[in-house]
């Protein structure tokens, strides 16, 4: 199975500022991975696939990159509804895994 | 719009099955897989298997495998998740969702609410 570590566990950053989140894989994913943002008591919402799509409704702000084994979300301009957890997962094979979440903190 | 509304929160004991729906409304239900997520108190998410409602064809984790069975009702357009020799350990949150953006893509969006089973003696 493939194993996906997220890095950091936590991030605290201000209103307004640029947040960088890593996802690793233990093997390539090729562009198989994607980005979800979880708030509290509220179920996943998908934002980014296949490394770097957009899903639909996400602004502009949310942007994702990587290959193989390395990838990031990039989130440009934090806004309050942006301080949740963040989890990564892969579609390249099976079973499909997440990450263990980074929290983005104020 | 495109939603999934799970069903009511669930307590069992050890040893019980529990039965999960998600109804569906918005889209050709026959069109996009279905699939369960579960998520344990403070913890990441699992995933734990999906179904094809047109064929009905289900992949489990191995994990669950042997324990969960997936079905659907296509006249009330419902995905059902069955979960049998519960133990503490399936305490948590289960999550319904569809595939995004195509049938069998692996990615899930929208999800449904979510429905706490609860595993207690």
């Amino acid at each position: 199975e493939i194993v996906l570590t997220q890095s950091p566990a936590t991030l605290s950053l201000s209103p307004g500022e640029r947040a960088t989140l890593s996802c690793r894989a233990s093997q390539s994913v090729g562009s198989y991975l994607g980005w979800y943002r979880q708030k509290p008591g509220q179920a996943p919402r998908l934002l980014i696939y296949d490394a770097s799509n957009r899903a639909t409704g996400i602004p502009a702000r949310f942007s994702g990159s990587g290959s193989a084994t390395d990838f990031t979300l990039t989130i440009t301009s934090l806004e309050p509804d942006d301080f949740a957890v963040y989890y990564c997962q892969q579609r390249y094979s099976w079973p499909l895994t997440f990450g263990g979440g980074t929290r983005v903190e104020i | 719009q495109v939603q999934l509304v799970q069903s009511g929160a669930e307590v069992k004991k050890p040893g019980a099955s529990v039965k999960v729906s998600c109804k569906t409304s918005g889209y050709t239900f026959i069109a996009y897989y279905v699939y369960w997520v579960r998520q344990a108190p403070g913890q990441g998410l699992e995933w734990v298997g999906w179904i094809n409602p047109n064929s009905g064809d289900t992949k489990y984790a191995q994990k669950f495998q042997g324990r969960v069975t997936m079905t659907r009702d296509t006249s009330t357009t419902t995905v059902y998740m069955d979960l049998s020799s519960l133990t503490s350990d399936d305490t948590a949150v289960y999550y319904c969702a569809r595939s995004f953006p195509y049938s069998s893509s692996n990615w899930f969006d929208p999800w449904g609410q979510g429905t706490q089973v609860t595993v207690s003696s």
